[in-house]
């Protein structure tokens, strides 16, 4: 089974500053999606980047970047230019594109503070 | 266009009873997905439906179900609930399922069984 691991229980980062993610991932398939998803204190889950495994191309999206090493099975989220909006907690997810099933794996998450 | 809609908002229920959350998803999409999260166990999938077939199921007990309407909206009922079924539950709708690169979540019903 497919295991994400995100060692980092919490994070904080002062305004206008970059922070890191880290995240790791387990899975013998080759072909995948992984997510980064934020959930601030409304409870919704909302996308912030994805990133297909076939693909070399670090995905971005304005601020946010990923850096995908896929033999490593690393896959961390990078947000530049923190802004205060930026806090809540992120949750990294893995799915599969072998197996037919259509289930997002989750990390445990990442609480994220901006100090303004 | 309306989001993924789930109701009740918020709800609390007694040892034993039984609930039933609901899930509307966007216009279109077909395949409903549900989600527990608890404090210790994280984000845990529970069940996809795609035109009205369960597609996929997670390792819950059998007192978790769901279906889907024709219309794609889909339910979720816990029998006999316990304790532990406190949580948040959040649906996720997409397109088709498979492949897609999209889930869009609800806000979520929290549940408290006291």
């Amino acid at each position: 089974a497919q295991t994400v691991t995100q060692s980092q229980p919490e994070m904080s980062v002062q305004e206008a500053e970059t922070v890191t993610l880290s995240c790791t991932y387990d899975t013998s398939e080759s072909d995948y999606y992984l997510f980064w998803y934020k959930q601030p204190p409304s409870r919704q889950m909302i996308l912030v980047i994805r990133q297909e495994a076939y693909k070399q191309q670090n995905a971005t999206e304005n601020r946010f970047s990923v850096n995908f090493q896929k033999a490593a099975k690393s896959f961390s989220l990078k947000i530049s230019d923190s802004q205060l909006g930026d806090a809540a907690m992120y949750f990294c997810a893995y799915r599969s594109l072998q197996t037919g099933a259509n289930n997002l794996f989750f990390g445990t998450g990442t609480r994220l503070t901006v100090i303004p | 266009k309306a989001g993924v809609t789930q109701t009740p908002r918020y709800l609390i229920k007694t040892r034993g009873q039984q609930v039933t959350l609901s899930c509307s998803p966007i216009s279109g999409h077909r395949s409903v997905s549900w989600y527990q999260q608890t404090p210790g166990q994280g984000l845990q999938f529970l069940f996809e439906y795609f035109s009205e077939t369960q597609r996929n199921k997670g390792n819950f007990p059998g007192r978790f179900s769901g279906r889907q309407f024709s219309n794609s909206r889909s339910e979720m009922n816990v029998s006999t609930l316990e304790l532990g079924d406190s949580a948040l539950y959040l649906c996720a709708s997409s397109l088709a399922g498979v492949g897609d690169t999209e889930a869009f979540f609800g806000q979520g019903t929290r549940l408290t069984v006291v």
